[in-house]
C-alpha cells in the first residue's frame, strides 16, 4: 500500500494550459502538503493543509491553487502554465503539527515538464 | 530564519569506503533534524531523524548525530555500496512548526 500516492507521475504540456495533480494519503494524517523541487534539486513548501483548512502559503503565484476536499486529498491546479513551473512537485502529509519530530511522509512526486 | 547548509556535490566514492556528508542548521528553538534521500527517479524517503541535542539517528547503516553545541548533523556510513548512490538531504523542523526547511542536497555516487 502506498502511504501518500500522486498522480500523474509524468506531466508533459504546453504553455498556457491548465493542469492539476491529485495527492492522496490513507496515513490517517491531519496535514498534508505540497513541495516543489526545482531543476537544481532545491526544495521549498508551496502550501500545507489541516483539516482541509490553508495554513502555508509561501510566496507562489496565484495560477497555483491546492484544494482539499477532505484531510486524505490535496489537489494542485496550475492555470496558465509556464515554462518555469517545469519542476518535479511533491506531495506530503504528517500528523497535526506540534508534535516534536512528527515525520513528513512524502509521494514519489510528479514530473512536470511545459514546454 | 531557519536555513540548512549541506556540502556542495556531487561526492564520488568507492565502493567500501567511510561517508561523511556535512550539514550545519540555523534555527530558532530546538528543532528536528531529518535526513530524507532520493534515489534516482524516485521521490524523497526519511532515512534518519533525531528530535533533541545528542540524539542519534540511525538507519540502513547510515547514522547522524544531533549536535547542538556545533549546530550540526552530519551523516556517516562505514561502508557504502553503490546501491547508496542517491541525492541526500538535510532538513529541519523547527519547534512545533509543520514546515520543512531543506538544504541544497548532496549528490552521491559510488563506484565499484
Amino acid at each position: 500500500d502506498t502511504a501518500v500516492s500522486q498522480t500523474p507521475k509524468y506531466l508533459v504540456t504546453q504553455m498556457g494550459n491548465d493542469k492539476s495533480i491529485k495527492c492522496e494519503q490513507n496515513l490517517g494524517h491531519d496535514t498534508m502538503y505540497w513541495y516543489k523541487q526545482d531543476s537544481k534539486k532545491f526544495l521549498k513548501i508551496m502550501f500545507s493543509y489541516n483539516n482541509k483548512e490553508l495554513i502555508i502559503n509561501e510566496t507562489v503565484p496565484n495560477r497555483f491553487s491546492p484544494k482539499s476536499p477532505d484531510k486524505a486529498h490535496l489537489n494542485l491546479h496550475i492555470n496558465s502554465l509556464e515554462l518555469g513551473d517545469s519542476a518535479v512537485y511533491f506531495c506530503a502529509s504528517s500528523q497535526t503539527p506540534g508534535g516534536i519530530g512528527n515525520t513528513i511522509y512524502f509521494g514519489e512526486g510528479s514530473w512536470l515538464t511545459v514546454v | 530564519g531557519n536555513s540548512v547548509t549541506q556540502m556542495e556535490g556531487p561526492v564520488t566514492l568507492s565502493e567500501e569506503a567511510f561517508l561523511t556528508i556535512n550539514c550545519t542548521y540555523t534555527a530558532t528553538g530546538y528543532p528536528s533534524l531529518f535526513w530524507y534521500v532520493q534515489y534516482p527517479g524516485e521521490g524523497l524517503q526519511l532515512l534518519l531523524k533525531a528530535t533533541k541535542a545528542d540524539d542519534k539517528g540511525s538507519n540502513k547503516g547510515f547514522e547522524a548525530t544531533y549536535r547542538k553545541e556545533t549546530t550540526s548533523f552530519h551523516l556517516e556510513k562505514g561502508s557504502v555500496q553503490v546501491s547508496d548512490s542517491a541525492v541526500y538531504f538535510c532538513a529541519l523542523r523547527a519547534g512545533g512548526g509543520n514546515k520543512l526547511t531543506f538544504g541544497t542536497g548532496t549528490q552521491l555516487k559510488v563506484e565499484l
